[in-house]
């Protein structure tokens, strides 16, 4: 069935140091991977978004690969801040569900001062 | 305007009373959409409204009916809820149905007691 899988649930790192969140989806079909960011008691906002034509997209210091042979995506933050601490949801389309977005099951990033 | 508006913020109620979500927006998108969303859970879809029709329900109880006067507005009205409804209700929209940019409303924790 759909499903998008997100790795890892938990992750905390120093200020300044990389952070890396994986997904893996189902459906080879699926065609747009968007990420959004909550910062607790927030609304889930869009912080980068890539299609399937594309294999990176960078805005700054935050980064979204895409392989779709291997039908995984990775978002990817550098020179972390504190203020970058919040749960990050992963997202794809899927075919089968007239192309509404299926959600991972979010990271809880902490960036540690 | 880029936003989303989403009223009451809170709301308690009990498992007889009748009360209603609104959601607005100005942006001229033509897909509106319910998402119910537990505590560390990622938004789950309920309902969406293309172009002011219901075009997909999510296997949602009838006790949630959602409503679409207009194109820049949408409710969900709730009746007879269980304790295991309360949650945190965002309303998004989108340009269109579909592999689109969502724009989340701040949401309306809802309390059943």
């Amino acid at each position: 069935g759909e499903n998008v899988e997100q790795h890892p649930s938990t992750l905390s790192v120093q200020e300044g140091d990389s952070a890396v969140i994986k997904c893996t989806y189902s459906d080879s079909a699926s065609n747009y991977f968007p990420w959004y960011k909550q910062e607790l008691g927030k609304r889930p906002q869009l912080i980068i978004d890539i299609r399937s034509n594309v294999g990176e997209k960078k805005d700054q210091r935050i980064a979204v690969t895409l392989n779709k042979t291997a039908k995984h995506f990775s978002l990817h933050i550098t020179e972390t801040q504190p203020e970058d601490s919040a749960v990050y949801f992963c997202a794809a389309t899927f075919s089968g569900s007239a192309r509404q977005l299926t959600f991972g099951s979010g990271t809880q990033l902490t960036v540690l001062p | 305007d880029t936003e989303v508006t989403q009223t009451p913020k809170h709301l308690v109620m009990g498992m007889t009373n009748k009360k209603s979500l609104k959601c607005e927006q100005h942006m001229g998108h033509r897909a509106m959409y319910w998402y119910k969303q537990k505590a560390k859970k990622p938004p789950e879809l309920m309902f969406v409204y293309s172009y002011e029709k219901l075009s997909i329900n999510e296997s949602v109880p009838s006790r949630f009916s959602p409503e679409c006067p207009n194109s820049s507005l949408l409710n969900l009205h709730l009746h007879a809820l269980q304790p295991e409804d309360s949650a945190l209700y965002l309303c998004a929209s989108s340009e269109t149905s579909g592999a689109n940019v969502l724009t989340f409303g701040a949401g309306s924790r809802l309390t059943v007691l």
